[in-house]
């Protein structure tokens, strides 16, 4: 069966810090991989999708950006972090084939804060 | 481009009692997809429901069921037998036939009283 990790869990950034947010899938090849993030009580905003190694569209401009070295892992990093990037950051996946039902099922989730 | 709107920012029911949450979306798409996910306090999402636009039939998954009205483009979920664990957030989400981007509506908050 198919899982998706990502990590890590919880953290505390301060201002003007890097960031890198890692995600894997597992039991799948060739996956649609997603980031989207969520603000305090709202509801979800696409930050990046790919469809393959090395594909990445950017939904919102701003100084985050993401990268897919390999088949199943995506990674969310910003160079200089902002106050405002503090939210919970969610990486999502779906096998990318009408077959499946369009179906997106979502990692555990990241909480950041950045003070 | 497509559009999801959830007009119940919050709505509560009592324990065993049916609930309704409104979702409508706005798409000149004709096969798409549709989604209720559960999102709760653990902030994990949880697919809930799926139906797809080419099918009549409503989708249905144990004690939730929607009402799918695709000329009038709304998508509601019934909860049937509310439970405790059914408190959460609920967000509606609409997706094309290629399945490359799922956008969300606002969500609900459900609190489900005992």
């Amino acid at each position: 069966s198919q899982t998706i990790h990502q990590w890590p869990a919880t953290l505390v950034q301060p201002v003007g810090s890097p960031l890198s947010l890692e995600c894997t899938v597992e039991g799948t090849s060739n996956p649609n991989l997603y980031w989207y993030r969520q603000a305090a009580g709202r509801g979800l905003q696409l930050l990046f999708y790919s469809v393959g190694i090395g594909q990445i569209s950017s939904e919102v401009p701003q100084n985050l950006s993401a990268s897919r070295p390999q088949d199943r892992q995506f990674i969310l990093s910003s160079k200089k972090l902002l106050l405002s990037d503090s939210g919970f950051y969610l990486c999502a996946w779906n096998p990318g084939h009408p077959s499946s039902g369009n179906t997106i099922y979502f990692g555990e989730g990241s909480w950041l804060t950045v003070v | 481009a497509q559009t999801v709107t959830q007009s119940q920012p919050e709505m509560s029911v009592q324990e065993a009692e049916t609930v309704t949450l409104s979702c409508t979306y706005d798409t000149s798409e004709n096969n798409y997809y549709l989604f209720w996910y559960k999102q709760p306090p653990s902030r994990q999402m949880i697919l809930v429901i799926r139906q797809e636009a080419y099918k009549q039939q409503n989708a249905t998954e144990n004690r939730f069921s929607v009402n799918f009205q695709k000329a009038a483009k709304s998508f509601s979920l019934k909860i049937s037998d509310s439970q405790l664990g059914d408190t959460a957030m609920y967000f509606c989400a609409f997706t094309d036939n290629a399945g490359n981007m799922l956008t969300f509506g606002g969500g609900t908050r459900l609190m489900v009283k005992p």
